[in-house]
């Protein structure tokens, strides 16, 4: 059964500092990869998406992710970090081109933003 | 609309009662998805619309939850009898055509905080 593993529960990083979040899936073939961020009292709000083509995806506030099949990892970065970047975040796969696309979710990374 | 839209955004209730959760997907979307998000059992799938059929109930988690969608746009989740391990936030989602092409993303509503005393 696929699986999705974010290994940090909480990470907490200075204002202005860099971001890596990790991420690792576990599936039968390279799904279509997702990163979601959530922020208190809200819903999902999708940064970024994988299909297929270039490994480095570009998402919007300033974040990417890295595709890396070998390691079967999708890593969100972001170089310098906003406090209002303090929120939780989901990686999520979906079986490619598969009717009903439900979405397989990691456990959440909580970000903190120290000032 | 915008955007998926739920109500109510709050919902406090009785264990034993029966609920009732609205999802309003973004005009157009064939596909409508409900997740639930609980603290035990973090982001987890329940149920797929196309149209108005369901093809896919398999999170559904007993025979207590159902859920329809009338006229290809607005789904009710129900969950009767609830019971204390009901209380989650409840999102939907809709997407474009739910074919799995890649172009076809799925867009969040804020959800319906449950809460069963």
């Amino acid at each position: 059964a696929q699986s999705v593993t974010q290994p940090d529960i909480h990470i907490t990083v200075s204002e202005g500092a860099s971001l890596e979040l990790r991420c690792n899936y576990s599936y039968g073939a390279t799904p279509y990869l997702f990163w979601y961020v959530q922020s208190p009292g809200q819903g999902l709000q999708l940064l970024l998406k994988y299909f297929s083509g270039d490994t480095l995806v570009q998402g919007i506030k300033g974040f990417e992710a890295e595709f890396k099949r070998s390691q079967s990892s999708f890593n969100l970065r972001k170089p310098s970090v906003h406090w209002s970047d303090a929120a939780e975040y989901f990686c999520a796969v979906e079986p490619i081109k598969a009717a009903g696309n439900k979405l397989t979710f990691g456990g959440g990374t909580r970000v903190l933003v120290k000032p | 609309g915008a955007g998926v839209s739920q109500s109510p955004s709050n919902k406090v209730t009785e264990k034993g009662k029966d609920v009732e959760l609205r999802c309003d997907p973004i005009s157009g979307h064939t596909a409508l998805y409900w997740y639930r998000q609980s603290l035990g059992q973090g982001l987890e799938f329940l149920i797929y619309f196309q149209g108005n059929s369901a093809p896919d109930k398999s999170g559904l988690p007993s025979d207590r939850f159902s859920a329809e969608r009338t006229g290809g746009s607005v789904s009710t989740l129900t969950i009767q009898r609830t019971q204390q391990e009901d209380s989650a936030v409840y999102l939907c989602a809709s997407s474009l055509t739910g074919t799995g092409a890649s172009t076809d993303t799925q867009y969040f509503g804020p959800g319906t905080r449950l809460t069963v005393l």
